[in-house]
């Protein structure tokens, strides 16, 4: 049972439009949303993050919604880059010890020149 | 600046053969993580630690053995491989339970079992 899911395989934009990446989640004992990126024979890398108690982060191009009501969050990306182009996951800290996260299956973004 | 680093990068096994996956970070952190990727599945947690001297469960630890001696190493066993563990391996550490730490990845071990 998938606890975080990101519903779209893929996504292409062309530069310099908005990439909205889009995930979903089920616990609703998640205090904490993060998202990574990750470029091919390369670990994730951490991009930006929300607590549970905020409804948007921003940080330069990038910009985190949550809907705790609607249990979605989205990330967007203004203006996209082609060095954008990236797999993108969503990934939710539980309240365990641990500081684990659970992670969702990610969203390849192509951004086109 | 090294961060994680995971050794080897790649490594091909037979059925039934065992290896040890070896990560080690610089950051002086106290907790730290053993991932599989497969295709459509994301990441998934397979043991962790929140110190040296200590190992716990994650999500899927079955036919795996983790170790902690050291406070920078973190090593993941396969004690008899079979071909389901053929995936890639990230290793990631933190600096503690804290809301602002982020975990810091490795770039992976594409482990293939034949």
């Amino acid at each position: 049972d998938q606890q975080v899911k990101q519903n779209s395989p893929s996504l292409s934009v062309q530069e310099g439009r908005i990439s909205i990446l889009n995930c979903d989640y089920t616990n609703s004992m998640f205090d904490y949303f993060l998202w990574y990126k990750k470029y091919p024979a390369e670990g994730p890398t951490f991009l930006i993050s929300i607590s549970s108690i905020k409804d948007k982060n921003e940080d330069g191009r990038f910009t985190v919604f949550l809907n705790k009501s609607a249990k979605h969050l989205s990330l967007h990306i203004v203006p996209s880059q082609p060095g954008d182009s990236a797999v993108y996951f969503c990934a939710a800290r539980t309240m365990e010890y641990g500081n684990k996260l659970v992670f969702g299956a990610g969203t390849i973004l192509r951004v086109k020149s | 600046n090294a961060g994680v680093t995971q050794t080897p990068k790649f490594r091909v096994l037979k059925t039934g053969q065992s290896m040890t996956l070896l990560c080690a970070q610089d950051m002086n952190h106290e907790y730290m993580y053993w991932y599989r990727q497969d295709p459509g599945m994301g990441l998934r947690l397979i043991h962790y630690s929140v110190g040296e001297g200590t190992t716990a469960k994650g999500e899927v630890p079955d036919g795996y053995n983790v170790s902690r001696l050291k406070k920078q190493n973190f090593l993941l066993g396969l004690e008899s491989a079979a071909p389901s563990q053929t995936s890639v391996y990230f290793c990631a550490s933190s600096r503690g339970q804290g809301v602002r730490e982020p975990q810091h990845f490795g770039d992976g071990t594409r482990l293939s079992i034949l």
